[in-house]
């Protein structure tokens, strides 16, 4: 139990078009979602926080008219990358936390991330 | 700011040998304090969870304690495999805001045969 998807695992565009990841929670609803980035060899800097049906909340330095975050569903989050750029190239993981049960209190369940490469 | 460090860097060991991890946290207000396994270009398998409650806890050849006092916790890989090369990442669980994890940079390890 507990499985988080992200879909593409990997997309590569050009630079100045816009990507989407998804990220899905298959077999628990997640009230939560959290997406990350992470740079090689670097940890993973938290991004935004997301709840079901509400606005992201986004960390310090991140821009949310560039990362724009949706969770329109329970099982559903989804990050768009707009206008990229090289600097944006990354390893982005998304993850899902579910308060109503399954699992310790609080634990995050992590996707398998998306590594995305702009040209 | 939560910082967590980990510690070393990199390790490099022989395939058999014990061996251990370590992770310093600064704010010792932790909900619970989880440690990762990351193969190179994948996701986070998660290995060992601590609740802030508990001093240990054991999956298999694994063992993670948890020392809030001191802001330390260590991963205790026992027989290691080369199975076991990837790159282990700490992360430390708080309930500010919507209970965040703060990851450390991880030890990449590398056991060989």
């Amino acid at each position: 139990g507990a499985v988080v998807s992200q879909h593409p695992s990997r997309v590569i565009c050009k630079s100045g078009t816009s990507v989407k990841i998804e990220c899905r929670s298959l077999d628990f609803q997640a009230t939560t979602m959290f997406w990350y980035r992470q740079f090689p060899k670097q940890s993973l800097m938290l991004m935004a926080t997301s709840n079901e049906g509400s606005k992201a909340t986004y960390e310090q330095g991140v821009e949310k008219d560039k990362f724009l975050i949706n969770h329109a569903s329970l099982t559903l989050s989804t990050l768009t990358v707009t206008s990229a750029h090289p600097e944006d190239s990354s390893f982005y993981i998304c993850s899902a936390r579910d308060l109503r049960g399954g699992g310790p209190k609080y634990e995050q369940y992590f996707g398998p991330g998306t590594r995305l490469t702009v040209t | 700011k939560q910082e967590v460090t980990q510690i070393p860097a990199a390790l490099s060991v022989p395939e058999g040998e014990n061996l251990v991890l370590n992770c310093s946290f600064t704010d010792s207000a932790i909900y619970n304090l989880q440690w990762f396994r990351q193969d190179p270009g994948k996701g986070l398998t998660s290995l060992l969870l601590i609740q802030s409650s508990q001093r240990e806890q054991t999956s298999g050849r694994l063992n993670a304690s948890l020392d809030k006092s001191s802001g330390r916790s260590t991963l205790y890989i026992a027989a290691s495999q080369p199975g076991d090369s990837a790159t282990y990442l700490c992360a430390a669980g708080y309930l500010s805001g919507y209970s965040t994890l703060t990851f450390g940079k991880g030890t990449m390890l590398l056991v060989s045969p």
